[in-house]
């Protein structure tokens, strides 16, 4: 069972440029989504989805888009990379939101680490 | 969801209970207290979470004031593999919330000493 998978691990960019990275779970969890941790900082939620086809803003969606066509992948793309977007990324998973049925616990992945030059 | 307050860091001594405050003055009726905690660079992991009983399970305890405005989550031995950054989080845990965000703020950090 591989949980919450994310590539690449480490990536650098130049401003401008464009790139997806990647989110996969094999856990058919409804609820997925994407954080951003800065240096000293707490995590700050992107955007989110709660099922196939639905998607949402979080906190800082500015520059990010996303697109949930499956369960199982949930891509984050960033349109064109500033320096202001050098972050760990980390996507989350759960099986539900309702604590009542289970935990409602995250899961996390691994982080993308990503410098914009 | 609402806010939480936690000290910035705390030591603890090798093997012996760790006690991580939480506030949560302005907790509504149906939100939950999560702990998580991220080791190093890692992600996040769950740890436990409860509504207004104490809860235990294998890796902590958490225990919530009567009138819930307050937490403790204890690591009853700690370990040097305990160090990491701890983070309170209430929050909405019911379908049609219509907020899925954890926030997270800036947690403890949690040294232990050997």
């Amino acid at each position: 069972n591989a949980g919450v998978t994310q590539t690449p691990k480490f990536q650098v960019l130049k401003t401008g440029q464009s790139m997806t990275l990647q989110c996969a779970q094999d856990m058919n969890h409804e609820y997925m989504s994407w954080y951003r941790q800065d240096p000293g900082m707490g995590l700050r939620l992107i955007h989110y989805s709660v099922g196939a086809g639905i998607t949402d803003q979080g906190e800082v969606p500015n520059g990010y888009n996303v697109s949930r066509s499956t369960t199982e992948d949930f891509p984050l793309r960033l349109l064109s990379a500033a320096p202001s977007q050098t972050s760990v990324y980390f996507c989350a998973s759960s099986y539900s939101w309702v604590a009542g049925i289970n935990t409602g616990e995250l899961f996390f992945g691994e982080g993308s680490r990503l410098t914009v030059l | 969801d609402a806010k939480t307050t936690q000290p910035p860091s705390m030591d603890c001594a090798e093997g012996r209970a760790a006690n991580l405050p939480c506030n949560h003055s302005t907790i509504s009726g149906n939100e939950y207290v999560y702990w998580y905690r991220q080791i190093h660079s890692q992600g996040p992991q769950y740890i436990i979470h409860g509504l207004k009983n104490n809860e235990t399970n294998e890796m902590a305890s958490l225990i919530i004031t009567e009138d819930r405005k307050s937490s403790t989550l204890i690591l009853p031995h700690a370990t040097l593999r305990d160090t990491a950054v701890y983070y309170c989080i209430v929050r909405v845990a019911h379908s049609g919330a219509g907020s899925y965000q954890l926030t997270f703020g800036k947690g403890t950090k949690l040294s232990v000493i050997p």
